[in-house]
């Protein structure tokens, strides 16, 4: 998964605590998508971000939870208050376009809570 | 509400045989298919896609068929390899967004 950067890889917070989560996107890729994956669950989507702009929030929890992605810096998602079921995998992806483009995933952030 | 399944958790195939994993979606606004192999502890890596214009692509040893009336997607990879061992996702995106919608996934177990 050479290309789509994460980090940390691994993230251990304790309840009520901030999670930040970071994402570099392929070169010349300007389309960031972030998914979750509980356990024993498949990957659901979460937010669709294009340079400054918030394209797609429709999986994301009203709560706690926001995204970004400036246009200088990685994009970042963040949780606020965590609390035990945001324990998951988050993972990143970017694309070329969002149109008939594969999305390319990092390796993801395993996110534990105390 | 899955829109997207794989009804098989699980396929156990001998090596240099052909692997067939199947997924079925619902949703008839799906425009472009995707398959992804993972392993533990990494991101799921692309292996081939599909338009809705198509009904098969080709990418080496692994072929997706798509079968729009009936809502189908196969892949096949022939000959199957030990190293191909690993959890096989299929997803669905809708064009507005792109926003991929994936299967449970299908542990794939090539023996040698």
């Amino acid at each position: 998964n050479a290309g789509v950067m994460q980090n940390p890889r691994h993230l251990v917070r304790r309840r009520g605590q901030e999670a930040r989560l970071r994402c570099s996107p392929m070169k010349g890729h300007s389309h960031v998508y972030w998914y979750r994956q509980l356990p024993e669950e498949g990957l659901k989507f979460m937010v669709y971000l294009q340079k400054e702009n918030i394209i797609d929030e429709s999986g994301m929890p009203k709560e706690r939870f926001s995204a970004e992605f400036p246009k200088e810096g990685p994009s970042i998602l963040r949780i606020q208050q965590v609390v035990r079921g945001d324990s998951a995998a988050y993972f990143c992806a970017s694309s070329r376009d969002r149109f008939n483009q594969p999305q390319h995933f990092g390796d993801g952030t395993r996110l534990s809570i105390l | 509400d899955q829109q997207v399944k794989q009804n098989s958790p699980s396929l156990s195939v001998q090596e240099g045989r052909i692997s067939i994993l199947n997924c079925d979606y619902t949703n008839s606004m799906f425009d472009y298919f995707l398959w992804y192999k993972k392993y533990p502890a990494e991101g799921p890596t692309f292996l081939i896609s599909i338009s809705s214009i198509k009904d098969k692509n080709e990418d080496g040893r692994f072929t997706v068929f798509l079968n729009k009336s009936a809502k189908h997607l196969s892949l096949h990879i022939v000959p199957s390899q030990p190293g191909d061992s690993a959890v096989y996702f299929c997803a669905a995106s809708e064009g507005s967004t792109g926003k991929l919608i994936f299967g449970q996934g299908t542990t794939l177990q090539v023996k040698p």
